[in-house]
């Protein structure tokens, strides 16, 4: 079964500064993994996803993932964290047709 | 394209009442998905179709909840009757045949009073 561990429910950050959200998988084999962003009131979308090609991944909005699979970890980062990346963030892992969450982790930039 | 579309986008009811959540897929989009997101749980899948059948409904919390698919661009999740604990936000997401990624909706927010 495959599953998905984000550590740190809350991380916070200066605007500016560097932004990193860890996320560990655990999978028999290579997943498709993907971060999911939520900003308040809304739906998720789509950050990025990682499909077995390049292993550093870039996405939306100045945010990339590297996929490691020694380290069995996709962490996101972000080089200067702005405002208006206040959300909350999910490592998702896909399986056939269906997902697995990780818990979230909330992202609060203050000025 | 419109996305996914979810209605209503709030609901308040009293405990005991049948609510019915309803959701429009991105046409096309051959799965559908329900889930269900609370601070307890976090995002639980409910249950999901494939070209409107029904595949897995194993994350459905009990026999109050149901789900239809009677057309490939609606899809419906009954509760009857409804509890406190079944306030939540509710959201569909589809995905077309091979595809990789899920695409959400807004979500329904649903207080049962």
């Amino acid at each position: 079964a495959q599953s998905v561990t984000q550590l740190g429910s809350h991380v916070s950050v200066s605007e500016g500064a560097l932004v990193l959200l860890r996320c560990n998988y655990s999978s028999s084999v290579p997943p498709y993994l993907f971060w999911y962003v939520q900003y308040p009131n809304q739906g998720l979308q789509l950050l990025l996803k990682y499909t077995s090609a390049a292993t550093l991944v870039k996405g939306i909005n100045g945010f990339e993932a590297e996929f490691k699979k020694s380290e069995t970890s996709f962490h996101l980062t972000k080089p200067s964290a702005h405002m208006s990346d206040a959300a909350e963030y999910f490592c998702v892992s896909s399986g056939y047709s269906t997902l697995t969450f990780g818990k979230g982790t909330m992202l609060l930039v203050s000025p | 394209d419109a996305g996914v579309i979810q209605s209503p986008r709030h609901e308040v009811t009293e405990m005991g009442q049948e609510v019915t959540l309803r959701c429009k897929p991105i046409s096309g989009h051959d799965y559908l998905f329900w889930y269900r997101q609370t601070m307890m749980r976090g995002l639980e899948l409910l249950i999901y179709f494939n070209n409107n059948v029904p595949i897995d409904d194993s994350g459905m919390p009990e026999d109050r909840f149901s789900a239809k698919m009677p057309n490939a661009s609606f899809s419906t999740l009954k509760i009857q009757p409804s509890e406190p604990r079944d306030s939540a936000v509710y959201f569909c997401a589809s995905t077309p045949e091979g595809g990789d990624t899920q695409y959400f909706g807004p979500g329904t927010r649903l207080t049962v009073l």
